[in-house]
C-alpha cells in the first residue's frame, strides 16, 4: 500500500497561476483533508471532505477549492495564486468520521513568486 | 486563536535521558488527543493516540493525559539522536472530529 500519495512534490508558479494539487490515498478512508503547514505557525485546515460527495472549509480557506473526486482522491485548487499561499501543503486522510488518526501524504512544497 | 499550546523549544536532552514533553488545550470536552513525530522536510508521522486519563505506554514512549487540568504530555525514555524532530500535539476539541494541532516542539537528542 502507498498510503497517501501527493503529487507534485515541487511547485513554483507566478503570482495570479492557477495549478491544482493532487492526493490520492489506497487505505479506503473515508475522510480527507488540506492542511499548509507555515514556519511558526504549526498546520491549519484548509479544507477537508468528512465522505464522498462533501466538502466544508477549514480554518483558512481562502483562496483555495477543493473537490473529493471519489472516495480515493481529494484535490485542491488555487484558482489564482498569491505570495502569501507559499507553503507546504499536507494532504491527510482518516478511517471514517469519528476516527481521528490522520496519515499524512509526503507534502508539496509551493512557492509563489 | 490556537487553542492547543505548545512550546517552541529547542528542547536539547543527552542521549539516553527521558524527554518530556507537554500540551496544554482549553476545552474541558475533548476526548481525543495525538501525538505525532515530524522530521525536518518530512510529513508528520502518528506516534501515539490516548483517550482515556492516565498512561498509555508504546515502547519507548509513553503520553499521559490529565483531562481535569487539560494537559497531555508525552515522555522518550532512552532518548536517541534518532529521535530528534519536531513534536506535534494534536487534539479533537469539544469532541470535533478534525483535531486541531499544536505548533510543535523541537526535541534535539546530542550525543
Amino acid at each position: 500500500n502507498a498510503g497517501v500519495t501527493q503529487t507534485p512534490k515541487f511547485q513554483v508558479l507566478k503570482t495570479g497561476q492557477s495549478m491544482t494539487l493532487q492526493c490520492a490515498q489506497d487505505m479506503n478512508h473515508n475522510s480527507m483533508y488540506w492542511y499548509r503547514q507555515d514556519p511558526g505557525m504549526g498546520l491549519r485546515l484548509i479544507y477537508y471532505s468528512a465522505s464522498e460527495g462533501t466538502t466544508d472549509k477549514g480554518e483558512v480557506p481562502n483562496g483555495y477549492n477543493v473537490s473529493r473526486l471519489n472516495k480515493r482522491e481529494f484535490s485542491l485548487r488555487l484558482e489564482s495564486a498569491a505570495p502569501s499561499q507559499t507553503s507546504v501543503y499536507f494532504c491527510a486522510s482518516s478511517e471514517r468520521t469519528g476516527v481521528h488518526e490522520q496519515y499524512f501524504g509526503p507534502g508539496t512544497r509551493l512557492t509563489v513568486t | 486563536q490556537k487553542e492547543v499550546e505548545q512550546n517552541s523549544g529547542p528542547l536539547s536532552v543527552p542521549e539516553g535521558a527521558i524527554a518530556s514533553l507537554n500540551c496544554t488545550y482549553s476545552d474541558r470536552g475533548s476526548q481525543s488527543f495525538f501525538w505525532y513525530r515530524q522530521y525536518s522536510g518530512k510529513s508528520p508521522e502518528l506516534i501515539m493516540s490516548i483517550y482515556s486519563n492516565g498512561d498509555k505506554e508504546d515502547g519507548r514512549f509513553t503520553a499521559q493525559l490529565n483531562k481535569a487540568s487539560q494537559y497531555v504530555s508525552l515522555l522518550i525514555r532512552d532518548s536517541q539522536p534518532s529521535d530528534s524532530a519536531t513534536y506535534l500535539c494534536a487534539v479533537s476539541l469539544g469532541g470535533s472530529y478534525i483535531p486541531t494541532f499544536g505548533r510543535g516542539t523541537s526535541l534535539i537528542v546530542h550525543p
